[in-house]
């Protein structure tokens, strides 16, 4: 198994362009997070999914959408970046709302 | 969700246990205690997570104290690749947020 796996692994964007970071898993999971960590700092949480065709707001999703048309791809979309999204954005998988999260190798993304 | 309070570092000796605490006073009944790891800007990797008891996995053991106001993680024989950032997260609600903190960064030497 793959586990959870993040396309790009790095982009540099100017402000203002758009862009979808695509995560998969491929170990049925019903829930899917995506997160965003900035230096020194620990993680934030952006959007999340509990099921195919649901999402849901986390703590910083201004700027984001998201879409979970497949049970096992997780799409986060900037619209129009901005400096502020410069940060290293990591997607995660869990079974259920309890046990462990699954993290992705994180995609590092720079806003000029 | 419970706020934790963890150091900001610590050192361990290789080969030596690593007893990492933490402190999560205002804890809910039904809130668990997760510890997860980060090496080097890697993705989180799960290493614990209990509720009351203590717990034990092939990584490491969890100790919860009786009141539950704080626990300690400990990493039997840290080697040098358990450097990393851990976080000690207490988590309760209902669609499976981690909240993190700025961790404790375990520096392993040789």
């Amino acid at each position: 198994n793959a586990g959870v796996t993040q396309t790009p692994k790095f982009r540099v964007l100017k402000t203002g362009q758009s862009m979808t970071l695509l995560c998969a898993q491929d170990m049925n999971h019903e829930y899917m997070y995506w997160y965003r960590q900035d230096p020194g700092m620990g993680l934030r949480l952006i959007h999340y999914s509990v099921g195919e065709g649901t999402t849901a707001k986390g703590e910083v999703p201004d700027g984001y959408n998201v879409s979970r048309l497949k049970k096992q791809n997780f799409l986060l979309g900037l619209e129009s970046a901005a400096p502020s999204q410069t940060s290293v954005y990591f997607c995660a998988s869990s079974y259920g709302r309890e046990g462990e999260q699954f993290f992705g190798p994180g995609t590092r993304l720079t806003v000029l | 969700d419970a706020k934790t309070t963890q150091p900001t570092s610590m050192d361990c000796a290789e080969g030596r246990a690593a007893n990492l605490p933490c402190n999560h006073s205002t804890i809910s009944g039904n809130e668990y205690v997760y510890w997860y790891r980060q090496i080097h800007s890697q993705g989180p990797q799960y290493i614990i997570h209990g509720l009351k008891n203590n717990e034990t996995n092939e990584m490491a053991s969890l100790i919860i104290t009786e009141d539950r106001k704080s626990s300690t993680l400990i990493l039997p024989h840290a080697t040098l690749r358990d450097t990393a950032v851990y976080y000690c997260i207490v988590r309760g609600d209902s669609w499976g947020k981690l909240q993190f903190g700025a961790g404790t960064q375990v520096v392993v030497t040789p």
